[in-house]
């Protein structure tokens, strides 16, 4: 059946240091999406890639959908306290089901 | 709009007891979906729905049933709890398959 894989699981960065999450799935995608969510809280959605190699961002945020859209990356350029919270990722394939398989995130710490 | 509201909240249940969630949202989406959250497990899909009357399995729907007798609500069932069906329980809708899906608030369930 179809994984998504993220790494890592946790990071813990300083306010200010770079963040970086990755996505791998073991098909091709036909779209990911990126999902935050607050500790306590929900997931939010954030962003859909849907071409290959396709990059977009979001202020601080870099997403990038690989050449073979199998993967993906979130990178968060100088991390504030408010970026708390754990990325997931999704992705949806293109054969078999049609369905949002979600990664298994990545809980981001940013310590003051 | 109130968006995507789930209840109850929080709930303990013994084992074999059986309870339903309730899950309402009010965009108009035709797509309603429910998932579990487990530490380290991300979010896996237990059942969804593409529009009024319909239903489908997700990834895991082994113990749960779902009905969508109106296009605003979907509910869960658990029949006879077990405490393997102790997690979070999201409900989520989108306007269709490769939109985005916003998530209601979670229900917490316990099953001892």
């Amino acid at each position: 059946g179809q994984q998504v894989m993220q790494i890592p699981q946790y990071q813990h960065v300083q306010e200010g240091e770079d963040f970086t999450t990755y996505c791998n799935s073991s098909t091709t995608l036909s779209n990911i999406q990126w999902y935050k969510q607050r500790p306590g809280g929900h997931p939010v959605f954030l962003i859909q890639l849907v071409k290959s190699g396709e990059v977009k961002k979001q202020k601080r945020l870099t997403f990038q959908f690989g050449e073979a859209k199998k993967n993906s990356s979130l990178h968060i350029t100088a991390t504030q306290t408010t970026d708390v919270g754990t990325y997931f990722c999704a992705g949806r394939s293109q054969t078999g089901a049609n369905n949002l398989f979600f990664g298994t995130g990545t809980r981001l710490t940013v310590i003051p | 709009n109130a968006g995507v509201t789930q209840t109850p909240k929080f709930r303990v249940l013994k084992t074999g007891q059986s309870m339903t969630l309730l899950c309402a949202q009010d965009m108009n989406h035709e797509y309603m979906y429910w998932y579990r959250q487990d530490p380290g497990m991300g979010l896996r899909l237990i059942h969804y729905s593409v529009g009024e009357g319909t239903t489908a399995k997700g990834e895991v729907p082994d113990g749960y049933n779902v009905s969508r007798l109106k296009k605003q609500n979907f509910l869960l069932g658990l029949e006879s709890a077990a405490p393997s069906q102790t997690s979070v329980y999201f409900c989520a809708s989108s306007y269709s398959n490769s939109y985005e899906q916003y998530f209601g608030p979670g229900t917490r369930l316990t099953v001892t």
